[in-house]
């Protein structure tokens, strides 16, 4: 079965500072990767998602991920991190289910704190 | 644009009592829907998914139920809730077919129970 493990469960930077939260799955296909990121009191919010090709994914608000199969991980990054990006940040493997749909299976989420 | 909607935003309730959470979106036809759930210190996970109306499959076994009784309505359900049903509940939709399209999730339900 697959799964994602967020080894971090709370992050603290310096605004400005540049960040990578790690994700690391298991899963025995080849696998689809998504980041979210949850606000206080609000939904998900897709940030970038990986399915072929490029290893390198850019996303909104400035990030990236890097797929390494050979680590089974992908790990999220930002050069610099504003204030406004203090939040709980979850990694996911999509699989397959029934009907053409797809089954997401989220990490345990960082939370990530924006110090002056 | 399309938009999902939660209600209630938050909820205490005791032990025993039943629950009923809705979940509905706007601005499409013919959605998947799906209900997660995100317990205390661990990730979300999918409790139930459905393909359209009437049709609903379950992830796990547990004290929940769900309905989809309208194209973009999907409601969570229980008889007797448990302290262990407490948690964050999330609902979801994407467009049908391709694996690779994006779910939406809506605001979500803080259900604690008593």
């Amino acid at each position: 079965a697959q799964s994602v493990t967020q080894p971090d469960i709370h992050i603290t930077v310096s605004e400005g500072a540049s960040l990578e939260l790690r994700c690391n799955y298991s899963y025995g296909a080849t696998p689809y990767l998504f980041w979210y990121v949850q606000s206080p009191g609000q939904g998900l919010q897709l940030l970038l998602k990986y399915f072929s090709g490029d290893t390198l994914v850019q996303g909104i608000k400035g990030f990236e991920a890097e797929f390494k199969r050979s680590q089974s991980s992908f790990n999220l990054r930002k050069p610099s991190v504003h204030w406004s990006d203090a939040a709980e940040y979850f990694c996911a493997v999509g699989s397959a289910l029934n009907f053409g749909n797809e089954k997401l299976t989220f990490g345990t989420g960082t939370r990530l704190t924006i110090i002056p | 644009s399309q938009t999902i909607h939660q209600w209630p935003a938050t909820l205490v309730q005791p032990v025993g009592s039943p629950l009923s959470l809705e979940c509905t979106v706007e601005g499409t036809s013919n959605p998947n829907l799906y209900w997660y759930r995100q317990a205390a210190g661990r990730g979300l996970q999918l409790l139930f998914y459905s393909v359209g109306i009437g049709q609903i499959s379950s992830e796990v076994p547990q004290n929940l139920s769900a309905s989809r009784p309208q194209d973009r309505q999907f409601i969570l359900s229980s008889k007797k809730l448990l302290l262990s049903d407490s948690g964050f509940y999330l609902c979801a939709w994407r467009s049908g077919g391709d694996r690779r399209d994006e779910q939406f999730f809506g605001p979500g339900t803080r259900l604690t129970v008593l």
